[in-house]
């Protein structure tokens, strides 16, 4: 698939520990991005990484991306509560992005 | 803020009928997406737009049909819907060149066809 495959799909940690989401794809990409999503709602842009770049932080918000390994990471430092939403990784070619199917994060107060 | 407003929130229609789903954004956007998200498959594109009356096909756009008009509305319409088209569907909006730029989201509409 194009889409390439988020990893892992559903992550529970308690309140305070890092969380880590990986994506991996399988085709060339200009940027990649990541969104949250909470349940039942919209998504969100979180951050972009472009494919020069390696590694980006906003926040707590840490992304690499390692082109020869097609992958990107999402760690996300000292998590509360209220993180818990699912987690997409969007890949940027041309006008469109193709969206993975998600890791669902729960973070236990 | 960037604003994407969607028509509804819930919506629930019957087998055959016509269906339009209105999508608008405030920030003078060129690009315009629609998407729809399944259990188990993440997002997937159905058309979008860069520019008033120009479309482009996604990865799904059977069934589908799309109007952009104005610059700041983008319709999503299902001519005969059918019960395969019960999904989440996502609009979303960009600067140009939208896989350069982030993708602001409305908060989704919850179609049920019965």
């Amino acid at each position: 698939s194009q889409q390439g495959e988020e990893d892992p799909q559903a992550l529970s940690i308690q309140e305070g520990e890092n969380a880590t989401m990986n994506c991996s794809y399988k085709t060339s990409i200009n940027n990649l991005q990541w969104y949250r999503q909470n349940s039942g709602r919209g998504l969100v842009h979180l951050i972009l990484i472009r494919s020069n770049e390696r590694e980006k932080h906003s926040g707590r918000l840490r992304v690499t991306l390692d082109t020869s390994k097609k992958s990107s990471s999402l760690l996300i430092t000292a998590s509360r509560a209220a993180d818990t939403a699912s987690y997409f990784c969007a890949r940027g070619s041309n006008y469109k992005l193709t969206f993975g199917k998600g890791t669902l994060l729960t973070v236990n107060p | 803020d960037v604003k994407v407003t969607q028509s509804s929130r819930y919506l629930v229609k019957r087998t055959g009928e016509k269906v339009f789903l209105e999508c608008v954004q405030d920030m003078d956007h060129e690009n315009m997406f629609w998407y729809r998200q399944d259990p188990g498959l993440g997002l997937r594109l159905i058309y979008f737009s860069y520019d008033v009356k120009m479309k482009e096909k996604g990865d799904i756009p059977e069934g589908y049909s799309v109007s952009r008009e104005k610059k700041e509305r983008f319709s999503l319409i299902l001519e005969s819907a059918s019960t395969n088209q019960t999904s989440m569907y996502l609009c979303a909006s960009s600067l140009w060149e939208g896989a350069s730029y982030e993708q602001y989201f409305g908060p989704g509409t919850r179609l049920t066809v019965t």
